[in-house]
């Protein structure tokens, strides 16, 4: 079993739906919780970063973590044509953690 | 601010040559960086992490020798391919951790795409 399970979809929505994408994971060690944003051919960026449970949100962008159910979330609003891109959620066990463990990535597309 | 640059961004070589790529965090001290790997539709693949002046830790499977890591100063860390193989073409990744910051956020470079043929 992997520690972080992401499922690649692709998912595709049209222009304005609202996106849930997910991550669950074994190690109840962690922490730290983050969701990064991938365009093709790019380096990943950090869209979101919280600690330990509960919700966090940023303009279109919702994050919510449950630790009890080993599950994170992110949520886009109003989801538009430039969210394409792939979704990576990562974990750390400590704040001085040297390695973020990575989902797979979820490609999504939103569709005009 | 924290932009993290590589070079080059793309590279083919033939088999059995060397190649080196650059990782360089352009404003801030690096205390640490990572080199990943990441091949068509799948995720990041940590090769090995690196503090300056010290050598650098592999992950399991990773040939150390095969890929050689220099994380000469604060600002700059360096991943070369040696005797570089076909299956060794993917787009390879360095992030970098920011020394003055007390949390493990990752700041990225673009990536650096590598054919052998």
């Amino acid at each position: 079993q992997k520690e972080v399970e992401q499922d690649p979809g692709p998912l595709s929505v049209p222009e304005g739906a609202i996106v849930s994408l997910n991550c669950t994971y074994s190690n109840s060690a962690f922490q730290y919780f983050m969701w990064y944003r991938q365009y093709s051919r790019k380096g990943p960026e950090l869209l979101m970063y919280t600690y330990s449970s509960g919700n966090k949100e940023d303009g279109r962008f919702t994050a919510q973590v449950d630790k009890s159910s080993k599950y994170i979330s992110l949520f886009i609003r109003d989801s538009q044509p430039s969210d394409s891109a792939t979704y990576l959620c990562a974990m750390a066990e400590s704040q001085g953690a040297q390695k973020l463990v990575f989902g797979q990535g979820t490609r999504l597309t939103i569709n005009p | 601010g924290a932009v993290v640059s590589q070079h080059p961004s793309w590279v083919i070589c033939k088999s059995g040559t060397s190649v080196k790529i650059e990782c360089r965090s352009l404003d801030f001290q690096a205390t640490t960086m990572f080199w990943y790997r990441q091949f068509p539709k799948q995720s990041l693949m940590l090769m090995a992490t690196s503090n300056e002046g010290s050598k650098a830790t592999y992950e399991q499977g990773v040939e150390k020798d095969k890929f050689l890591i220099n994380h000469a100063s604060l600002t700059l860390s360096t991943l070369t391919v040696t005797s570089a193989h076909p299956e060794d073409s993917s787009f390879y990744i360095c992030s970098a951790r920011d020394g003055a910051r007390s949390y493990n956020e990752q700041f990225f470079g673009p990536g650096t795409r590598l054919t052998v043929l």
